[in-house]
């Protein structure tokens, strides 16, 4: 199965723009990216997905590299909402939505 | 508001005891799943469902029983044969129109099990 790798953590502080790296080298054609973020004790939440082209919507934006390999969800001015752990996974099938360990991403005032 | 309501928030249980945790959706989603989450650790699938009256295991299902008899509903029984229940359990829907890989998850608030 095809599997993503993020960092552990990440560090930000409010209103500067933050870069979520994912990579994803075993990514096949038909692999969508999502990103979810979860707040604590909560479900988690979309926030956004790609085939091959960036994506942009309300909540952030996705850079998608040209191969595929990796992916980089970017949060264009960050709040103290956006402290949350980032999922990067890869929607294959509708069983196989594969969560790894996830970004924790603090926000500093 | 379509979306998805877990119930209870919290339960606890006693050793050998059935439990069985609620997971309504009337987003008219055809695709239920039902994940555990443990303490700093990522989701893991236990059941899913695409269709009423059919569902399959996920990576972790041993200890753990569903029905689907209703679009709507998906609950989820933990048995005693889990040994290790306490944990945080999400259920998600999601469409299955389209092509699959674009097809978002919902996820409802989740339940938090505890064991004495």
């Amino acid at each position: 199965d095809a599997k993503t790798t993020q960092p552990n953590s990440m560090e930000s502080n409010e209103e500067e723009p933050v870069h979520l790296p994912c990579n994803h080298s075993t990514i096949s054609g038909t692999d969508y990216i999502h990103w979810y973020r979860q707040l604590p004790s909560q479900g988690p939440e979309y926030v956004i997905h790609g085939l091959t082209s960036n994506v942009n919507n309300r909540m952030a934006s996705l850079a998608i590299a040209e191969d595929r390999k990796s992916s980089t969800l970017i949060l264009h001015r960050a709040t103290l909402r956006d402290a949350a752990v980032y999922y990067c996974i890869l929607r294959i099938n509708t069983d196989k939505l594969i969560f790894g360990t996830g970004t924790r991403l603090q926000v500093f005032p | 508001d379509g979306g998805i309501t877990q119930s209870p928030k919290y339960l606890f249980r006693k050793e050998g005891q059935n439990v069985t945790l609620s997971c309504e959706q009337n987003l008219n989603h055809d695709a239920m799943y039902w994940y555990r989450q443990d303490p700093g650790q990522g989701l893991r699938l236990i059941y899913y469902s695409q269709i009423v009256n059919d569902f399959q295991k996920g990576d972790i299902a041993e200890g753990y029983s569903v029905s689907r008899e209703k679009k709507e509903s998906f609950p989820l029984t933990v048995t005693s044969a889990q040994k290790n229940p306490t944990a945080f359990y999400l259920c998600a829907s999601s469409s299955t129109s389209g092509v699959t890989g674009a097809n978002v998850l919902t996820f409802g608030a989740g339940s938090r099990l505890t064991v004495l």
